[in-house]
């Protein structure tokens, strides 16, 4: 399967963990976005990466939000002291050029 | 910050009928895209709009762009069920290095 993919699909944690999220997108993409999407809503962007620069992280909900991409391949996205209001499905997209293509997304449901 | 609205957010349709779903957004640009979610699924894209006047069509959807007005359409043709979805309209601004803005989305059933 040569699409974006994202580990795991469903994450369930309590109130305060850490959780760590991760993309691999499509191989030939230089640039990778997170977004957050909550239920009836449209995506949200989060962050982006061109190669391994993350150019954009002004929109990330708060300083317990933290995104890397070392060596400009897979992407990973950390939330710390997690909170309830976390609970979101959290989408990875990547580009070549202007269309973006998402991955399946990982659930998040903080108890 | 871009604003983007879709309406109508709810839409019910028989199968066999034509509808419109709009998409208006508050700045200027020229490139807008539309994706299908299905239920817990992720998004799929269908449309890439890049100038003003784009129109595209694939199978019953027609897409098309008007940067004056800021507005996008999604026209559906003889709808069949197949189409029911949520379809998000996405405005990237251009300068912010392909940053979507999407819109609330609309949620088309259509009826058998």
């Amino acid at each position: 399967d040569t699409g974006v993919s994202q580990d795991p699909r469903h994450k369930i944690t309590k109130r305060g963990q850490n959780v760590t999220f991760r993309c691999d997108p499509i191989s030939e993409h230089n640039r990778l976005y997170w977004y957050r999407q909550t239920l009836g809503q449209g995506p949200e962007f989060l962050t982006y990466f061109q190669n391994e620069a993350q150019l954009e992280k002004s929109r990330l909900l708060s300083d317990r939000f933290s995104a890397e991409r070392p060596k400009g391949s897979f992407s990973t996205l950390e939330i710390q002291r997690t909170e309830q209001g976390d609970s979101a499905m959290y989408l990875c997209a990547s580009s070549y050029y202007n269309e973006q293509f998402f991955g399946p997304g990982t659930r998040l449901t903080v108890l | 910050e871009l604003k983007v609205e879709q309406n109508p957010l709810f839409l019910s349709m028989q199968e066999g009928k034509n509808y419109t779903i709009y998409c208006n957004y508050s700045t200027t640009s020229d490139r807008l895209y539309w994706y299908r979610q299905d239920p817990g699924k992720s998004l799929e894209s269908l449309f890439v709009l890049l100038s003003n006047g784009a129109v595209k069509q694939e199978g019953r959807l027609m897409a098309s762009l008007d940067t004056k007005a800021r507005l996008s359409t999604l026209h559906i043709t003889a709808a069949v069920h197949d189409l029911s979805a949520t379809y998000f309209c996405a405005v990237d601004k251009g300068d912010t290095g392909n940053q979507f803005y999407f819109g609330t989305g609309t949620s088309l059933t259509v009826i058998p």
